[in-house]
């Protein structure tokens, strides 16, 4: 059974904090995203990966960095945390086996910035 | 930018009904067209998608049409029961399929008994 895992549940933090937000999967998946989830605004995209150490900028990248340093491991990094990045994040993982485009998700972290 | 437009935003029906939900997608190089469910406290799940080159898909209950012209996609679900209550979500390929999704805000499913 395929598996995508975050490494929180809820997470409070205060403003000007650095957060990790960790993910995880275990499909051996060459391509990995994170989405922020909004009411009223649906899933955007943060940032994606490709491949080990390798990241592009989805629509909404400003105020977050990603590392890739393993294949199974994606990770959101907010360096100054600020009150209106209180959301909730989604981790996914796909292949790029041809005809497999499914996008796992991963539970998701909320994430509230007092 | 790319965008995806999905109405209504929140549908209520009466089981045993249909329920169909729209989305219209702006990049013409987008080729694949997935419809995903989320449940209360769980991430988006696949439940159905069309490539390209297909106008119509089906799978038991749910079905998906495409009007690559128009631009338009729609989820059809029929005879509706308690259990698909749950947000949907379209979303087109950033271009070629195999790369990021583009996905509309999500349409609140309710089915009443």
């Amino acid at each position: 059974d395929v598996k995508v895992t975050q490494s929180s549940r809820y997470l409070v933090k205060r403003t000007g904090e650095k957060v990790f937000l960790e993910c995880v999967q275990d499909m051996d998946h060459e391509n990995m995203f994170w989405y922020r989830q909004d009411p009223g605004l649906g899933l955007r995209l943060i940032y994606f990966s490709y491949d080990v150490k390798m990241k592009e900028k989805g629509d909404i990248p400003e105020g977050y960095s990603v590392s890739r340093e393993k294949k199974e491991r994606f990770s959101l990094i907010l360096e100054s945390a600020s009150t209106n990045q209180t959301s909730m994040y989604l981790c996914a993982s796909s292949s790029t086996g041809f005809g497999s485009y499914e996008q796992y998700f991963g539970p998701g972290t909320r994430l509230t910035v007092t | 930018g790319e965008n995806v437009e999905q109405h209504p935003s929140t549908l209520s029906v009466q089981e045993g009904d249909s329920a169909v939900i729209k989305c219209t997608y702006s990049d013409s190089a987008s080729n694949y067209f997935p419809w995903y469910k989320q449940e209360l406290g769980k991430g988006p799940q696949l439940i159905i998608d069309i490539r390209s080159n297909v106008g119509e898909k089906k799978d038991q209950r749910i079905a998906v049409t495409l009007n690559k012209t128009a631009k338009h996609f729609s989820l059809h679900i029929t005879e509706t029961q308690p259990e698909d209550s749950a947000v949907y979500f379209c979303a087109a390929s950033k271009g070629q399929a195999g790369t990021a999704l583009i996905f509309g805000k999500g349409t609140t499913l309710s089915v009443s008994s």
